[in-house]
């Protein structure tokens, strides 16, 4: 069975300097996609980036990166030069490529950006 | 006009009562999901849609029943809330393969 992990349920960053946002993932298959989502104060899910598993190299997406490290099974994101609008809650989630294609979410991780 | 509009924004109903939320896409996505979001919990499937002929269960479907009216159109049902369906609810749509696009969801509180 597929499981998300998300060990910081919050964390703090001044502005503009960078933070690492911890997923780990547990899965038995070999094609899977990686995806992270913002959930700001107003509720809804933003998409921010995707990683496929057979991706060689990491996503980017603007200020956000994601580190994939496979052997790990470890997805984190990395935004860089962090504003007070990335106050949130951002989930890391799962879906494999075969079968039923259903996204598995992590419990989230709060993050305050502080001025 | 968002691309996956759920109805109502918020909904206040006491226990025993039934109660649906509306969820229709833009989009032209054949795959239609409801999530529900609980503090601590991060997002559950509770059912999903691959086309108007095909619905299936998430992992919490107890308590709850969907309808897929037309591709556009996926509404949940709960038959006889109770104060544990508390929650944030959310549709999504999506592609094959691709990401899940949101609604804004649904704040639903069981008095």
């Amino acid at each position: 069975a597929q499981k998300i992990t998300q060990t910081q349920p919050g964390m703090f960053v001044q502005e503009k300097e960078a933070v690492t946002l911890d997923c780990t993932y547990d899965t038995s298959d070999q094609s899977y996609g990686l995806f992270w989502y913002k959930q700001p104060s107003s509720g809804e899910m933003i998409f921010l980036i995707y990683q496929g598993s057979y991706d060689e190299q990491n996503a980017t997406e603007g200020r956000y990166s994601l580190n994939f490290q496979k052997a790990r099974k470890s997805a984190n994101l990395v935004i860089s030069a962090s504003q007070l609008g990335d106050s949130a809650m951002y989930f890391c989630a799962m879906r494999r490529n075969t079968g039923f294609q259903k996204l598995v979410f992590g419990t989230g991780t709060r993050l305050l950006v502080s001025p | 006009d968002a691309d996956v509009t759920q109805t109502p924004r918020n909904r206040i109903t006491k226990t025993g009562k039934r109660i649906m939320l509306e969820c229709s896409q833009t989009k032209g996505h054949d795959r239609m999901y409801w999530y529900r979001q609980d503090p601590g919990l991060g997002l559950r499937l509770i059912y999903y849609s691959f086309d108007v002929k095909d619905i299936n269960k998430g992992e919490i479907s107890d308590g709850y029943s969907v309808s897929r009216q037309a591709q556009a159109k996926f509404s949940l049902s709960l038959e006889s809330a109770i104060p544990n369906q508390t929650a944030l609810y959310f549709c999504a749509t999506s592609d094959q393969g691709e990401k899940l696009f949101f609604g804004s969801g649904t704040q639903l509180s069981v008095l």
